[in-house]
């Protein structure tokens, strides 16, 4: 069975720092895809960046990044620059391409420090 | 161009009632999928469907089931509630199916609570 594993459940970074949340995964798949979601207190699960499991360069969305180590399966995201919006929970996600359901991590709560 | 929407927002049930969740995808996605997620954990997939009918389902008892409509909106209903059911629902739509090659976008949720 497929799983996702973040090990913070909470951290906190200073404004305007960089913070990097860690997530493993296990998979025997070879072909999947993945994510990390940003779920605010409004609860709406917002995509931050996607990672194809077949691509080796690290996905980057402005101050998001990914470092994804496909042997280790590990997959963390790093933000930089971080701003009061950032601080919402953040899940780790993964989806094999043979499948349809997402399988997420337990999450992680990032708080921003002012 | 709308979200996702699902409705209501809230509900309180009591055990052994039934419940029916609606979920509207955004406008042109074929593909709905509906996760359960309880207070501190992330969500965990029910259901997919596409072009009305099932593609995916989880590990979850038969007292869940879903359907979608001509319209690809679709209805997450929940039988013989348990306090166990307690959660957010969440349904998200894509553009097509299988998911891997679409984002998906997910609604506010559905808040469930069962006394």
């Amino acid at each position: 069975a497929q799983t996702v594993t973040q090990s913070q459940p909470e951290m906190s970074v200073q404004e305007a720092e960089t913070v990097t949340l860690s997530c493993t995964y296990d998979t025997s798949e070879s072909d999947y895809y993945l994510f990390w979601y940003k779920q605010p207190p409004s609860r709406q699960m917002i995509l931050v960046i996607r990672q194809e499991a077949y691509k080796q360069q690290n996905a980057t969305e402005n101050r998001f990044s990914v470092n994804f180590q496909k042997a280790a399966k590990s997959f963390s995201l790093k933000i930089s620059d971080s701003q009061l919006g950032d601080a919402a929970m953040y899940f780790c996600a993964c989806l094999m391409n043979r499948d349809d359901k997402i399988i997420f991590g337990k999450g992680t709560r990032l708080h921003i420090l002012p | 161009d709308a979200g996702v929407t699902q409705s209501p927002t809230h509900l309180i049930k009591t055990r052994g009632q039934q419940v029916t969740l609606r979920c509207s995808p955004i406008s042109g996605h074929k593909s709905v999928s509906w996760y359960q997620q309880v207070l501190g954990q992330g969500p965990q997939f029910i259901f997919q469907y596409y072009e009305k009918e099932e593609r995916g389902r989880g590990n979850f008892p038969d007292r869940f089931s879903a359907r979608q409509f001509p319209n690809y909106s679709s209805e997450l209903n929940v039988n013989a509630l348990l306090l166990g059911d307690s959660a957010l629902y969440l349904c998200a739509s894509s553009l097509g199916w299988p998911n891997s090659n679409q984002p998906q976008h997910f609604g506010d949720g559905t808040r469930l609570s069962i006394l």
